[in-house]
């Protein structure tokens, strides 16, 4: 059974950096076609893509905000760690982490699915 | 960027059909996959790959892709069904999601 779940902090400043970890189970970052990505939904709004890494350390960045995205996997401890610089109010929102796998052909674009997701962790930016 | 777009809204009644679009250019040429997301509660996969039911979702729930849309198409609708629902496709190697239509079933 894979389980997922995100922690850090549940309030952060404007500015600041924000750190989250995704700890999980059942499977093996080292296995090959296996990735985690990070999505996050402000309250009341749409799912938005984050970041995603594979196996194989491909990283993948949402374009709108790759500047402030960095996202690295520790396989022998089962983490994934976001890291989001110059936090704003704007960036409230749950913050969930999730299982990939699938064709993931250099360069080009991934044929995997997100499943399962974590339970979701709420970081709310505010002075 | 790449944008999906998808009705805010759709209502069915009970032992209806519900149809949710996601609309794209040229959507038809990459997988789509959907998810049911339900008040409090995290995203679950129901559809991938366009046409794929993850194990444990119901033969009522099927999914199309063509053209510039892709379609979730829910049968016999029960009020369990009542969810929002996204999709999620690929573009430029990274992931975009729809805007979400909330499913009412009354």
């Amino acid at each position: 059974q894979i389980t997922l779940k995100e922690s850090g902090p549940t309030l952060v400043k404007p500015t600041q950096t924000l750190t989250l970890t995704c700890t999980f189970s059942g499977f093996s970052l080292s296995t090959s076609g296996v990735g985690v990505g990070w999505i996050r939904q402000p309250p009341g709004k749409a799912l938005e893509w984050l970041a995603l890494i594979y196996w194989n350390d491909d990283k993948r960045y949402s374009p709108s905000l790759k500047s402030r995205l960095t996202i690295t996997k520790d396989t022998s401890k089962n983490q994934v760690v976001l890291t989001m610089t110059n936090m704003d109010p704007v960036d409230t929102a749950t913050y969930y982490c999730a299982h990939t796998f699938g064709v993931v052909p250099p360069g080009a674009n991934p044929n995997t699915w997100f499943d399962p997701w974590g339970q979701g962790t709420l970081v709310t930016v505010s002075s | 960027s790449y944008d999906l777009t998808q009705p805010p809204s759709v209502s069915v009644s009970p032992g209806q059909t519900a149809s949710i679009t996601c609309s794209g250019d040229e959507l038809g040429n990459k997988y789509v996959c959907w998810y049911q997301q339900k008040p409090g509660q995290s995203p679950v996969l129901v559809m991938f790959q366009d046409t794929k039911r993850p194990s444990g979702i119901p033969a009522r729930i099927s999914g199309s892709n063509s053209g510039n849309t892709a379609t979730l198409t829910i049968s016999g609708a029960q009020p369990m069904d009542e969810a929002d629902y996204y999709c999620q496709a690929w573009d430029s190697s990274t992931g975009v999601f729809g805007g979400g239509t909330r499913l009412t079933v009354l």
